[in-house]
């Protein structure tokens, strides 16, 4: 595709449930990334990729946070246990390759919401 | 800590008018600063500078970066409606590019 895609753009879960959330970077870009971005605020880093390996996961809040990037290309962002302080937009962006160099081309975010 | 500071948090403005939004930051092995616009939800990418000084200009947008002082200025002239978004200013550090993201200025242009 011509640019990053997220799916789904709005998922609305319950406290405790498991939620998914896909990501599908520019094709051929090595390097992935998942931010955070909660209202008013700007974009967290979570989660770093580069190839199938998450390279940096710092940024991810607890364990109940976890992604996988199997092939290199598409990334599931996983959240177990849903709690409402997991409402946010969750970004995904991707580069060609990793460092300060080329920038980073975001998608449209997935839209959380914890009922 | 890495931390990007943004001021304004908001701005009003009227079309036409000329508009300064301010970025600093305090990143470890800094590497790069960027600027996004952000409408909706994806943030799309403005300008990246790396050099102290050398001014990037895109139409009415410029932006000039200053690594001695650990800030970075984004300006806006004429500004239209379509300029209304946030303005989000990021840090890049370490080798992988890794963004440090300010809280962002909201830009509201009337006509």
């Amino acid at each position: 595709g011509a640019g990053v895609s997220q799916t789904p753009s709005n998922k609305v879960t319950e406290k405790g449930k498991y939620v998914e959330l896909r990501c599908d970077p520019i094709s051929g870009h090595t390097a992935l990334y998942w931010y955070r971005q909660s209202l008013g605020q700007g974009p967290e880093f979570l989660i770093y990729f580069q190839g199938t390996g998450a390279a940096d996961d710092s940024g991810l809040p607890n364990d109940r946070f976890f992604a996988v990037r199997p092939e290199g290309s598409v990334s599931t962002l996983k959240i177990q246990r849903t709690e409402r302080g997991d409402s946010a937009v969750y970004l995904c962006a991707s580069s060609p390759i990793a460092g300060g160099g080329p920038t980073q081309y975001f998608g449209p975010g997935t839209r959380l919401t914890v009922l | 800590e890495d931390k990007v500071v943004q001021s304004p948090l908001s701005l009003v403005v009227h079309e036409g008018d000329t508009v300064t939004l301010n970025c600093s930051y305090e990143v470890t092995n800094f590497r790069s600063l960027l600027w996004y616009k952000q409408e909706k939800k994806a943030p799309t990418f403005l300008f990246m500078l790396t050099s102290s000084g050398i001014e990037k200009k895109s139409g009415r947008l410029s932006s000039i970066l200053d690594k001695k002082e650990l800030f970075s200025i984004l300006n806006i002239t004429a500004t239209q409606t379509g300029d209304s978004a946030i303005y989000l200013c990021a840090a890049g550090g370490t080798s992988y590019g890794k963004l440090t993201f300010g809280q962002g200025t909201i830009l509201t242009v009337h006509p």
